[in-house]
C-alpha cells in the first residue's frame, strides 16, 4: 500500500496525559499537512510542512501542540496535557506539485480524551 | 477570508439516479481551486474531483462532474448513476492563491437507497 498511513488509528487517553501521532506520507510527496476534524464538521487546518520546514501554523495549534518532520519524510504530532476538547479525528495529508498539489489523506487517528 | 458553504446536511437518492450536492464559496482571490472529497464511515478522505478557477471547462471524473458557475460562486458536485457504495459524507473544499491549506465546508451526508 503506497498511500498515506497514520498510527495509531485509535487512541484513548486520560486528561492531562501526552499523546503522539505519526504520519507517513506518500513517498514522493514533499508537502505534509495536519488537520483536525470534530464530529459533524469538516476538517480544519492545523499545520503544513514543505520537506522538513514547518511553513504555516493555524491559530488552532495552541502551545500544547507541536509537530515535527525531522527528515522531511514522516511527521509526528504531539499533544501535551490533553484536554477533553482535544477529542477529535486527526488527519494527515500529503501532496506534490507534480500532481497539481492535490492532497491525499490518510485514514486518520481518532483521539478520545476521558 | 475564505468560506465554503454546504447547505444540505443530508440527501437521499435512489440507486441509479443522479444527485447534485451543493457548494458555494466565498473568496476575493482570483486564483483558487475547488475540491470534492468523499468520507465513508471508515473516516478516510477520498479525493474525487478538482476544478481550477481559470479552467474553461467543467471537470469530470468518471461518474463525478463538477458544475462550476463562477459568477454565482458555486461548485456543485453531480454524481450520475448512484450506487449503494456512494453512501458517505461529501465535503467541498477550497484552496486559494499560492496557499496550501484547504478550507472545508460542513459536509453533506448522502444516502443511496434501493
Amino acid at each position: 500500500d503506497t498511500g498515506v498511513s497514520q498510527d495509531p488509528r485509535h487512541k484513548i487517553t486520560k486528561r492531562g496525559q501526552n499523546v503522539t501521532f505519526r504520519c507517513d506520507p506518500i513517498s514522493e510527496h514533499n508537502r505534509l499537512y495536519w488537520y483536525r476534524q470534530t464530529l459533524g464538521q469538516g476538517p480544519e487546518f492545523l499545520t503544513y510542512f514543505q520537506n522538513e520546514a514547518q511553513l504555516e501554523k493555524s491559530r488552532l495549534l495552541s502551545d500544547r501542540f507541536s509537530a515535527e518532520r525531522p527528515k522531511g519524510s514522516f511527521s509526528t504530532l504531539e499533544i501535551q496535557r490533553t484536554e477533553q476538547g482535544d477529542s477529535a479525528m486527526y488527519l494527515c495529508a500529503s501532496s506534490s506539485l507534480m500532481f497539481n498539489n492535490e492532497q491525499f489523506f490518510g485514514p486518520g487517528t481518532r483521539l478520545t480524551v476521558l | 477570508a475564505q468560506k465554503i458553504t454546504q447547505t444540505q446536511p443530508g440527501m437521499f437518492v435512489q440507486e441509479k439516479e443522479a444527485v447534485t450536492l451543493d457548494c458555494t464559496y466565498d473568496t476575493s482571490d482570483p486564483s483558487y481551486g475547488l475540491f470534492w472529497y468523499k468520507q465513508p464511515s471508515s473516516g478516510e478522505m477520498i479525493f474525487l474531483i478538482y476544478q481550477g478557477s481559470y479552467d474553461q471547462q467543467n471537470a469530470t471524473e468518471g461518474r463525478y462532474s463538477l458544475n462550476f458557475q463562477k459568477a454565482r460562486k458555486s461548485a456543485n458536485l453531480v454524481i450520475s448513476a448512484s450506487q449503494l457504495g456512494d453512501s458517505a459524507m461529501y465535503f467541498c473544499a477550497m484552496r486559494t492563491g499560492g496557499g496550501n491549506k484547504l478550507t472545508f465546508g460542513t459536509g453533506t451526508q448522502l444516502k443511496v437507497e434501493l
